[in-house]
């Protein structure tokens, strides 16, 4: 597909699981950010990738937080000891690189009960 | 750091025009940002722009001023399918993570 994709589409857990998200960016773009929305609220940056290097993590919440992106393409966001707090849409976007429009996938909703 | 403000909901007519607000503070500025997101969809781009002045794309417009930490989004001749959060967004202290306010809901009325 020509843009950004995000697998699954809907993730139900329960408090203390562990959860992995994918996000697919549009071909040959090299940054990549994962950002979080609660339901009435602007999406709030997590972490950026630039090629395969986390460029900044300083929107991680907390250390259960983590995200990968080994081969400068597809990256993995990784929630550890799920917390019902975690509950939102978590959002990828991707772009050619710094300061060019991030364009998003259609998010994850993550529910944990 | 960066601070936005937009209104949180808006209501117009269709075929009516609307004027969306945006201040913004921010310890460096490179351009600013407004995304169209219907419920439940992702984010999708409109406009960016780093000069003061109105940008136009067809029926949308986008206006910035930088002295005033000020911008807006012009919707003419609404239609229904407008109807949707209009998101404000600053890259963050001149790294390319974005800062976005908390979206402003439009209602189009018949």
């Amino acid at each position: 597909g020509a843009g950004v994709s995000q697998t699954p589409s809907n993730k139900v857990t329960e408090k203390g699981k562990y959860v992995e998200l994918r996000c697919d960016p549009i071909s040959g773009h090299t940054a990549l950010y994962w950002y979080r929305q609660s339901l009435g609220q602007g999406p709030e940056f997590l972490i950026y990738f630039q090629g395969t290097g986390a460029a900044d993590d300083s929107g991680l919440p907390n250390d259960r937080f983590f995200a990968v992106r080994p081969e400068g393409s597809v990256s993995t966001l990784k929630i550890q000891r799920t917390e019902r707090g975690d509950s939102a849409v978590y959002l990828c976007a991707s772009s050619w690189g710094q300061e060019e429009t991030q364009y998003f996938g259609p998010g994850t909703r993550l529910l944990v009960l | 750091g960066q601070n936005i403000d937009q209104p949180t909901e808006m209501t117009a007519t269709e075929g009516a025009i609307v004027q969306i607000n945006c201040t913004y503070q921010t310890s460096g500025f490179n351009g600013l940002f407004w995304y169209q997101q219907h419920a439940g969809e992702a984010p999708t781009f409109l406009s960016y722009n780093v000069l003061d002045g109105l940008e136009e794309k067809g029926r949308f417009s986008s206006f910035l001023s930088r002295s005033k930490g000020y911008s807006y989004l012009l919707l003419k001749e609404l239609q229904m399918k407008d109807s949707a959060s209009y998101l404000c967004a600053v890259p963050h202290s001149g790294n390319t993570p974005l800062v976005f306010g908390k979206g402003t809901r439009l209602s189009v009325i018949a």
